[in-house]
């Protein structure tokens, strides 16, 4: 019964190489978002989609494209990763952008 | 420029012991302010989400104030426990613009027994 889930839980990987993440959500919310915490553990919100549409798009390298399935799912490739990729990925939903947000257990991405 | 300013950065207190986090923002125009706590290794976990009229929220241990002429809020944490050893998130929400949500850096709180 798992309110949002994200996998892989722990990813290492060199650089160069393309790795996707992925993320689900059961609670039937309409926005979904993606997130990068980096080491000094600050939040920074990367995207955001509402009902499979893009409404959010921070200043995030386009080498991050996140693609969304269906309102349940919201995936998060990577292209050509970098040392500076290496962060833990927070997954999140809601109902709607200014709900209270669901986030998921994290993705620790490390780039050797 | 919209900033979410969080203090103490790190606070450790003795288990049983209150204390108070605060959180001031230049969010505007303001919608709404939310309180998150974050277990090392876990997603943030939403404690409170206050809007403009609300002046004060509680759940549980925790209670958040809002005051929104002077743009600062508060977390109160009542006879602390070990488990409330965790990072404390504020995180402002805009009606408008292309970043409706500012994040504070959060304050790391240790409890100790």
């Amino acid at each position: 019964d798992t309110a949002v889930s994200q996998t892989p839980k722990y990813l290492v990987t060199q650089m160069g190489n393309d790795k996707s993440i992925k993320c689900e959500q059961n609670l039937g919310h309409d926005t979904m978002y993606w997130y990068k915490q980096d080491s000094k553990k600050f939040l920074k919100i990367m995207f955001s989609y509402n009902n499979k549409e893009l409404i959010i798009n921070e200043t995030v390298p386009n080498r991050f494209s996140p693609k969304s399935p269906d309102k349940a799912h919201l995936n998060l490739h990577i292209n050509s990763l970098e040392l500076g990729d290496s962060a833990v990925y927070f997954c999140a939903s809601s109902y709607g952008t200014f709900d209270e947000q669901y986030f998921g257990p994290g993705t620790r991405l490390t780039v050797t | 420029k919209n900033q979410v300013e969080q203090s103490p950065q790190s606070l450790i207190i003795l288990e049983g012991k209150n204390c108070t986090l605060q959180c001031n923002y230049t969010v505007s125009p303001f919608s709404n302010l939310r309180w998150y706590k974050q277990d090392t290794g876990r997603g943030p976990v939403s404690l409170t989400i206050m809007t403009f009229s609300e002046n004060t929220k509680s759940n549980g241990r925790y209670t958040a104030t809002l005051d929104a002429d002077t743009k600062q809020s508060s977390l109160h944490i009542t006879a602390s426990q070990l488990s409330d050893s965790a990072s404390y998130i504020c995180v402002v929400s805009a009606l408008s613009g292309n970043t409706p949500l500012v994040f504070g850096k959060g304050t790391r709180l240790s409890v100790i027994a």
